[in-house]
């Protein structure tokens, strides 16, 4: 099993949908998660860090599910400028999963 | 934004010839992260620095080689660049540790190589 591993997509969802990605992890003494977003040809941005509890940022919704070994990112009301690649991150030593491509069409 | 910026953005070299890219930062962070992009691979660490003189290898650091004599410097170094290592090369700053929880990355423009 890898380190991190991503559904690399496309998802294709039109404007105003609900969609979510998951990225599972190994290593299960990780303590610490990321998402980030990168646009076509751009570097990665932090997007959220995801806490135990969960963690909401307006129209995203970061969660950890340490049984299962995977974090997921919600986003409700999709917008076209939500189309980006999602990378999440995983400590220790930041280990990034392939991305999910998100295509949001009108 | 961070003050982050990596050159040159885009070089072309044959195969063979040394290859240098510089990561400059203004944060005055102490942590400074190389990374490789490449499609179906994803994000790879090559070299880390904690602190000036202070670096240690990643996920992929053969053929690479790095040195930090400044705080703010971090520089990439291919002695003798090969064609798998054409690629997107990403700086990135921390202020905290790479095995923190707080280890938030603000990553530079990055900077594409193309190796003939």
């Amino acid at each position: 099993r890898k380190e991190v591993e991503q559904d690399p997509g496309p998802f294709n969802v039109p404007e105003g949908a609900t969609v979510a990605f998951n990225c599972t992890y190994s290593n299960s003494a990780s303590q610490s998660f990321f998402w980030y977003r990168q646009d076509c040809r751009k570097e990665p941005k932090l997007l959220m860090s995801v806490y135990s509890s969960g963690n909401e940022d307006g129209r995203f919704t970061a969660q950890l599910n340490r049984a299962s070994q995977y974090i997921s990112l919600l986003i409700r009301d999709s917008k076209l400028s939500d189309s980006a690649t999602y990378l999440c991150a995983v400590n220790p030593h930041l280990t990034f999963g392939k991305g999910t491509m998100l295509l949001v069409s009108p | 934004d961070a003050g982050i910026t990596q050159s040159p953005r885009h070089k072309v070299t044959e195969t063979g010839t040394p290859v240098t890219l510089r990561c400059h930062q203004t944060e005055n962070h102490r942590y400074m992260y190389w990374y490789r992009q490449d499609p179906g691979h994803g994000l790879r660490l090559i070299h880390y620095s904690y602190g000036v003189k202070d670096t240690d290898k990643g996920e992929v650091s053969d053929g690479y080689s790095v040195s930090r004599s400044k705080t703010e410097d971090f520089l990439l170094t291919l002695e003798s660049a090969t064609s798998s290592q054409t690629s997107v090369y990403f700086c990135a700053i921390g202020s905290q540790g790479i095995a923190s929880g707080a280890n938030v990355l603000t990553f530079g423009a990055g900077s594409r190589l193309t190796v003939l």
